[in-house]
């Protein structure tokens, strides 16, 4: 259950576009349209920002967007705000109901 | 309103046990799996256990396997995490959160209880 491999950092100027990649195998990421994405502010809990790959929940801007191309899945953030300066994970399923995390990301709105 | 609030972290020895609640309301804990997930100072997310809506089945990091084991009590919305052999790398705030929409998508979380494991 090795993490799956983030950029460290990726930053971006207000209204500006960045992507933040995520990159498993095929036991994980590749194998299953089971990814989420979850965006975390310091000393808060994360917060969802997409799951099954693509679908945001309720409540989360449309300028989060996700989506997968063999063994890397990506978030999208468009028209980038400062208040998207965060720590985003994402997270698959592996196999026999078990998950693994990304090592994270942190977006820096310059 | 959805709220988890997790409870019973505190400062323990390598080697010794910790049981961890979870107390949920502002929905119907029954009617879903529940997750948790543990995060070391500075570092980053780790799933640690999932337990299906009754109970009845149960899964774990290799991390962790052997050691921990999750339950929950449905009847008194509380989910529980028993941790033994304690490891000084098991230093971590821990969550609680619940399975949300779709396949996989962990939308509650609590605010997390911290572990610390040292001598």
């Amino acid at each position: 259950q090795s993490a799956l491999t983030q950029p460290d950092s990726v930053s971006g100027s207000p209204g500006q576009s960045i992507t933040i990649s995520c990159t498993g195998t095929s036991r994980d990421v590749g194998g299953y349209n089971y990814v989420s994405w979850y965006q975390q502010h310091p000393g808060k809990a994360p917060k969802l920002m997409i799951y099954d790959v693509s679908n945001r929940p309720s409540g989360v801007s449309n300028r989060f967007s996700g989506s997968k191309s063999g063994n890397t899945a990506s978030l999208t953030i468009s028209g980038l705000q400062s208040e998207d300066a965060a720590d985003y994970y994402c997270s698959s399923y592996v196999s026999s109901n078990t998950y693994v995390f990304g090592s994270g990301t942190k977006v820096t709105v310059l | 309103e959805v709220q988890l609030v997790e409870s019973g972290g505190v400062v323990v020895l390598p080697g010794g046990s910790l049981r961890l609640t979870c107390a949920a309301s502002g929905f119907t804990l029954a009617d879903t799996d529940m997750h948790w997930v543990r995060q070391a100072p500075g570092k980053g997310l780790e799933w640690v256990a999932l337990i299906s809506w009754d109970g009845d089945d149960t899964y774990y990091a290799d991390s962790v396997r052997g050691r921990f084991t999750v339950s929950r009590d449905n009847s008194r919305n509380s989910l529980y995490l028993q941790m033994n052999n304690l490891k000084i790398e098991d230093t971590a705030l821990y969550y609680c959160a619940k399975d949300g929409p779709g396949a996989y998508g962990l939308d509650y979380w609590g605010q997390g209880t911290p572990v610390t494991v040292s001598s």
